[in-house]
């Protein structure tokens, strides 16, 4: 079955380090999802592309942030630099479209001490 | 006040018992997402539903669109089936709740 995959699955860096995570969503699928999940919360959207496109970035700090998928396919999403409060659960999902079913990556979680 | 809320926080059950988590919601939408998530992250997308109800293997799912509610059901719990019952609402983009952490004991 096709899964969406995220590496690394597990990042420590130090406050202030720039740090990346890359996520490769199922075949096919035009939607690709940032989150961010906090301890004990439900997940936040970051980002959201149609393609190679953002649609929905409002919730991406952006002096921090950033998130691309520059051929539609695969996605980068970088902090540079990390602050302590970055500290979360970063999963990504896919889907055929806006509206279909979200399939979700094992996700990346990053400490930053 | 959230958008998306459920009840009971937390759960803990005996093995072989029905249980029901509930989401409330006040925005309009075009679907609830019910996932499951285990302790490590990945996150299951359980159901996918905008109105009735849906069904697989012992979980069912209802909706209430009028009511803006929806419950998740587990026949014949099993302590596999421990981990965060996850409701979310997708008006625009998906709006999650805090979730629910179900225990299942032998």
């Amino acid at each position: 079955e096709a899964e969406v995959a995220q590496s690394p699955r597990y990042k420590i860096t130090e406050k202030s380090q720039a740090v990346a995570f890359w996520c490769d969503p199922i075949s096919g699928h035009a939607t690709l999802y940032w989150y961010r999940q906090i301890l004990g919360q439900g997940p936040e959207l970051l980002v959201q592309f149609q393609d190679e496109s953002v649609v929905d970035d409002s919730q991406l700090p952006k002096d921090r942030f950033s998130a691309e998928r520059l051929k539609g396919v695969d996605s980068t999403l970088k902090i540079q630099p990390a602050e302590l409060g970055d500290s979360a659960m970063y999963l990504c999902a896919s889907s055929l479209s806006r509206d279909y079913e979200q399939y979700f990556g094992p996700g990346t979680r990053l400490t930053v001490t | 006040k959230n958008e998306v809320e459920q009840s009971p926080q937390n759960l803990t059950a005996q093995e072989g018992e029905f249980i029901t988590i509930n989401c409330s919601y006040s925005v309009g939408i075009s679907a609830l997402h019910w996932l499951q998530q285990h302790p490590g992250g990945g996150i299951v997308s359980l159901f996918m539903l905008s109105s009735g109800k849906k069904k697989h293997g012992r979980l069912i799912a209802t909706i209430n669109i009028q009511e803006k509610h929806s419950s998740l059901h587990i026949t014949a719990s099993h302590p596999r089936d421990s981990a965060v019952y996850i409701c979310a609402v997708n008006p625009d983009k998906l709006i999650f709740g805090t979730g629910t952490r179900l225990q299942v004991f032998p």
